[in-house]
């Protein structure tokens, strides 16, 4: 089925640890987001990716990094944990960068203790 | 002020009623207003989105949006015991999104 994968589904990490959500589409998106929803917040924009080979900041950028060497691939890397990042993260895919339609994954649950 | 505002209930109501849901918000430059349903557990669906103001219609949805008053809305008619979810609003301009918090919807039968 054509989608959004997201890995894992859910993590518990130490605080200091340093983690990798993996997240993969195979519907040729160019553009491609990272958000985290926290209760009475919201969805909150990460990092996004218009294109391959390229990446942005979004509202809440601090203590994350992604990379985006292909279409199809969007990890985001927590360096060192703490437990604020505690939230379940969403990735997220659009055919253009105006925003149209996004695809999202089913989330990671991570857990920072 | 926070850029998009929505009560985030919740909201309960009685099978076969309308449901009205809004979101307010403070920037201008936002022309795409999206709705997006969002069951426990999984990941946001587009439910709707317009173009500017006016109203789009699909099946039990109706979308709204009075970009003079800043004021978006989703109605749904003979709501559904399935339709129990939280309901999340979203704008766009260019590079740019935001989503309002949601409101959890439950539908009784």
């Amino acid at each position: 089925i054509a989608g959004i994968t997201q890995a894992p589904t859910s993590q518990i990490l130490a605080a200091g640890r340093r983690m990798t959500l993996r997240c993969t589409q195979d519907m040729r998106h160019n553009a491609m987001y990272w958000y985290r929803q926290d209760l009475g917040l919201g969805l909150r924009l990460i990092h996004y990716s218009n294109t391959a080979g390229t990446t942005g900041k979004g509202e809440v950028p601090d203590g994350y990094s992604v990379s985006r060497a292909n279409t199809d691939d969007f990890p985001l890397t927590l360096a060192s944990a703490v437990p604020s990042q505690t939230s379940v993260y969403f990735c997220a895919s659009s055919a253009t960068g105006e925003y149209t339609e996004a695809f999202f994954g089913q989330g990671t649950r991570l857990t920072v203790v | 002020q926070k850029e998009v505002e929505q009560d985030p209930g919740p909201l309960s109501v009685p099978e076969g009623a309308i449901v009205s849901l809004n979101c307010t918000y403070s920037n201008s430059a936002f022309q795409y207003f999206m709705w997006y349903r969002q069951y426990s557990r999984k990941g946001p669906e587009l439910l709707m989105y317009t173009y500017s103001s006016g109203n789009k219609e699909d099946g039990r949805f109706t979308a709204q949006v009075d970009k003079s008053s800043k004021y978006i809305s989703l109605f749904i008619r003979d709501s559904q015991p399935s339709d129990s979810a939280t309901y999340l609003c979203a704008m766009s301009a260019v590079n740019k999104v935001i989503f309002g918090p949601g409101t959890s919807l439950s539908v009784i039968p």
